[in-house]
């Protein structure tokens, strides 16, 4: 069956623009979702999280889409900056924690 | 702030060493995890433990033990090192709920490498 996994493994964006970084999702049952942003040589860090009984869910620059129809996530960072530069994972949870493998996000410039 | 460090940033060990790898929180969270993590393949679970003394197989136990005497300590154990071991070690923890998991908080990795 399908694993937790990104559409896309690189990721690259000018600077101020908006990101979409998307996942997609194994388990139609998985009832809590997270992002999480890992920097070079560091460990993952949290970003955003959004239970299944909501669409969307906004931070500070970042706003996570769920649909559930389609088994998807994305995580949206507008006005990226050079500090976004880093691997951003999803993971989903059917009592455990799954992770998926990430997408490097680059910024240009 | 939730804190979780671990005892090496970088580690090279040679093949057949006993590698000890020490994970600590100050969150007096339960739940206490160990994944490795390599290029393409994402975070993948050795073990985990809901409790002092507790522990469970994740989804790759084999070549790897653990050891948690004390809530805020949780310890990989390599028993004798190989060079398919050559990997980035995270360590993380969260907050009680049995059973389940919630969001999880994790160290900054040791990267082990088997000569």
């Amino acid at each position: 069956g399908e694993s937790v996994g990104l559409h896309l493994p690189t990721l690259s964006v000018q600077e101020g623009d908006n990101s979409i970084i998307n996942c997609a999702y194994s388990n139609s049952a998985s009832d809590y979702f997270i992002w999480y942003k890992q920097e070079s040589g560091k460990g993952p860090q949290f970003i955003i999280d959004i239970r299944s009984n909501m669409d969307k869910r906004q931070g500070q620059r970042v706003t996570v889409l769920l649909n559930k129809t389609v088994k998807h996530l994305s995580l949206q960072i507008a006005a990226t900056q050079p500090g976004d530069s880093a691997v951003y994972f999803c993971a989903e949870r059917l009592e455990k924690l799954t992770f998926g493998t990430g997408t490097r996000l680059t910024i240009i410039p | 702030d939730v804190k979780v460090t671990q005892s090496s940033r970088y580690l090279v060990k040679r093949t057949g060493e006993k590698v000890f790898l020490e994970c600590v929180q100050d969150m007096d969270h339960e739940n206490m995890f160990w994944y490795r993590q390599d290029p393409g393949l994402g975070l993948r679970l050795i073990y985990f433990s809901y409790d002092v003394k507790m522990k469970e197989k994740g989804d790759i136990p084999e070549g790897y033990s653990v050891s948690r005497e004390k809530k805020e300590r949780f310890s990989l154990i390599l028993e004798s090192a190989s060079t398919n071991q050559t990997s980035m070690y995270l360590c993380a923890s969260s907050w009680p709920q049995r059973g389940v998991d919630n969001e999880q908080f994790f160290g900054p990795g040791t990267r082990l490498t088997v000569l």
